[in-house]
């Protein structure tokens, strides 16, 4: 199993509170991604990171914002929760050498509830 | 734009009958990936198989196999003699091949199997 840990695993909070879900990853890859996964509509891609201190946005990206000081962490954050960022949050990581489609390996998910 | 199309929301069938999961794309690139992805009762997305567009042949892996065709844009997938323990969600996904190679998925498709 890829070295991906997330925390908190479950958290409920209060809409307008600010909320970091941590992403920690042990293989040394290169590229990080937070994903949330909804009904109906999958998994979709918020924020990506291809290097320490480089970023950018996904599909769903408003609302969020992520930041990679050290290779191993990629944390996110949403500023202030809304009742819409109710979802499961998963963090996935993958090495890929150009020209190629390296496999996405995800960690367990943290379940965020906003009330 | 990418996308994926998982038609089928839910699927049910009887322990031992044979199961397929369809899963169509749209993709303007020529070159791109092709995923799926389990994801158990428990939660976690478990990587199933990758295939990229120049590889057309079925890929057969015990019970599970995988028929890809470029002329249809489809990549189905078929549980030959279904277990219980085949019960999840299954998530069909498309990658670029250049850059961070971002998964575009599916709305994923809950598979039942009865006893």
């Amino acid at each position: 199993d890829a070295g991906i840990t997330q925390s908190p695993r479950h958290k409920v909070t209060e809409t307008g509170t600010p909320v970091t879900l941590r992403c920690h990853q042990t293989e040394n890859h290169r590229y990080m991604y937070w994903y949330r996964q909804d009904p109906g509509h999958g998994l979709r891609l918020i924020h990506y990171s291809y290097g320490v201190k480089d970023t950018d946005k996904g599909e769903v990206s408003d609302g969020y914002s992520v930041s990679r000081s050290k290779t191993e962490d990629f944390l996110l954050t949403l500023e202030s929760a809304t009742s819409s960022q109710t979802s499961v949050y998963f963090c996935a990581i993958s090495e890929s050498a150009a020209g190629t489609a390296d496999t996405q390996y995800f960690g367990p998910g943290t379940r965020l509830t906003v009330l | 734009a990418q996308k994926v199309t998982q038609a089928q929301t839910e699927i049910s069938v009887v322990e031992k009958e044979d199961v397929t999961l369809d899963c169509v794309y749209e993709t303007r690139d020529t070159t791109y990936y092709l995923f799926w992805y389990k994801q158990p009762p428990s939660g976690e997305l478990v990587f199933l198989i990758r295939r990229n567009s120049f590889d057309e042949q079925n890929e057969i892996s015990g019970r599970y196999s995988w028929n890809f065709q470029k002329s249809t844009s489809s990549f189905n997938f078929t549980i030959t003699a279904s277990q219980v323990v085949d019960s999840a969600v299954y998530f069909c996904a498309l990658s670029e091949p250049q850059g961070a190679q971002k998964l575009v998925f599916g709305q994923g498709t809950r598979l039942t199997i009865n006893p």
